[in-house]
């Protein structure tokens, strides 16, 4: 099963409003990676926060961490046209075999100008 | 900056063929990592490779096989491709973090759509 999902799977906004999308994962983590990919292209990572983090920032972005409720957000504020894209949270799996980062199925965002 | 290149964007194979999908990194990195991406179905991680001549099979490893012979190379083979390994093919590299085996940042390249007829 996937370790981490986000919410909403699509969302639609005004250019200059602000998207917020949600990862739930299952199990412990050592981290959180957010990534984004424009429309048939690779994946960009964008930011990473560890467990021992809260809040980071980088530019208009904006990611929480709350280990307790197991969860993350990723806030775009002041969203643009040109991050329209899908966006992925990846955690590791502790506990298994072998470390390795596992990716939720993403959510689209739409941003109309 | 750090650059991934797949040698294709788009590859159209028959059924039965053998497929080659080479993944090429500048930058040195230990870590490299063949995923393909299905809708709805997010990433899976096929195979991966910490070292040279060194791999270890990812979540779907069936139907696949690697090579790491050179550092900044690492191939991914379809042995007898079949129609349901038609999907986007995306591969990574990382460097991994100073003092642990925990995860770094990944750099994809641009991937390869491979359709199977």
């Amino acid at each position: 099963s996937q370790q981490g999902e986000e919410d909403p799977q699509a969302l639609s906004i005004q250019e200059g409003e602000n998207a917020t999308m949600n990862c739930s994962y299952k199990t412990s983590i050592n981290n959180l990676q957010w990534y984004r990919q424009n429309s048939g292209r690779g994946l960009v990572h964008l930011i990473l926060i560890r467990s021992n983090e809260r809040e980071k920032h980088s530019g208009r972005l904006r990611v929480t961490l709350d280990t307790s409720k197991k969860s993350s957000s990723l806030l775009i504020t002041a969203s643009r046209a040109a991050d329209t894209a899908s966006y992925f949270c990846a955690t590791d799996a502790t506990g298994t075999s072998y470390d390795k980062v596992i990716f939720g199925p993403g959510t689209s965002l739409s941003v109309i100008p | 900056d750090v650059k991934v290149t797949q040698s294709s964007r788009y590859l159209v194979k028959r059924t039965g063929e053998k497929v080659f999908l080479e993944c090429v990194q500048d930058m040195d990195h230990e870590n490299m990592f063949w995923y393909r991406q299905d809708p709805g179905l997010g990433l899976r991680l096929i195979y991966f490779s910490y070292d040279v001549k060194m791999k270890e099979k990812g979540d779907i490893p069936e139907g696949y096989s690697v090579s790491r012979e050179k550092k900044e190379r690492f191939s991914l083979i379809l042995e007898s491709a079949s129609t349901n390994q038609t999907s986007m093919y995306l591969c990574a590299s990382s460097f991994p973090p100073e003092g642990s085996s925990y995860n770094s940042p990944l750099h994809f390249g641009n991937g390869t759509r491979l359709t199977v007829t």
